[in-house]
């Protein structure tokens, strides 16, 4: 069965950075290409991007320009995101999902547990 | 796009039919997805195709439209239906938005 399971949460200071690990297991992880979305606390859901697990290629949404980076371990089947200069404002959910083609369109179909961060002195 | 849902909270007894709302700016034509998530957990996806159960979801959930019009409805509420509903247009992509949610509680 498709997993992902992501890893645990973290507690950061604000100006540091942290690095959040989806692993992907039930099927080939280079077939299908993975999204990262952000939920602020009591707020919905916001897509941040997504990178071809086949090419390594991020498409970052806007607001998420250069102090994210989505990045990938083919060989361990895992998705990364970066973010770098933390800020208080990026506590959130962060969660990985990954997306099937339907008829050329993207469809988000299963997603990762979530990973808390906090950025908090 | 932006994604508009309504009501932002719909309160249901135990039982009782609820219908939710998705609107979008322009037409997705029938590329939109519904998620249920239960707090603490991660989305789950539901409807796709606007109409198309995803697999092992309870035929209590259906879901119509196309354009920019979209409802899910879900028949008889239990009790792990309490949650909160998010649509996603998927036709225009990047980016993939969502609405806001809509928070089915128990009345």
């Amino acid at each position: 069965q498709v997993q992902l399971v992501q890893s645990g949460s973290e507690l950061k200071e604000p100006g540091a950075s942290v690095k959040v690990s989806c692993k992907a297991s039930g099927y080939t992880f280079t077939t299908y290409g993975m999204n990262w979305m952000r939920q602020a606390p009591g707020q919905g859901l916001e897509w941040m991007g997504w990178i071809n697990t086949n090419t390594g290629k991020p498409i970052y949404a806007q607001g998420f320009t250069g102090r994210f980076v989505f990045s990938l371990d083919t060989s361990v089947s895992t998705a990364y995101l970066q973010i770098s200069t933390l800020k208080a404002e990026d506590t959130a959910v962060y969660y990985c999902a990954r997306h099937v083609l339907i008829s050329e369109k993207r469809l988000i179909d299963y997603w990762g547990q979530g990973t808390l961060v906090t950025v908090s002195s | 796009i932006v994604m508009t849902q309504s009501p932002a909270t719909l309160s249901v007894s135990p039982g009782e039919g609820a219908t939710l709302s998705c609107r979008a700016s322009q037409s997705v034509r029938s590329n939109l997805a519904w998620y249920q998530q239960i707090p603490g957990q991660a989305p789950r996806l539901l409807i796709y195709g606007a109409s198309t159960r995803a697999t092992g979801i309870p035929a209590r959930f259906s879901g119509s439209g196309s354009g920019t019009d979209f409802t899910l409805t879900i028949s008889s509420l239990q009790s792990e239906d309490f949650a909160v509903y998010y649509c996603q247009q998927y036709n225009n992509w990047p980016p993939g938005t969502f609405g806001q949610g809509t928070k089915v509680e128990i009345k």
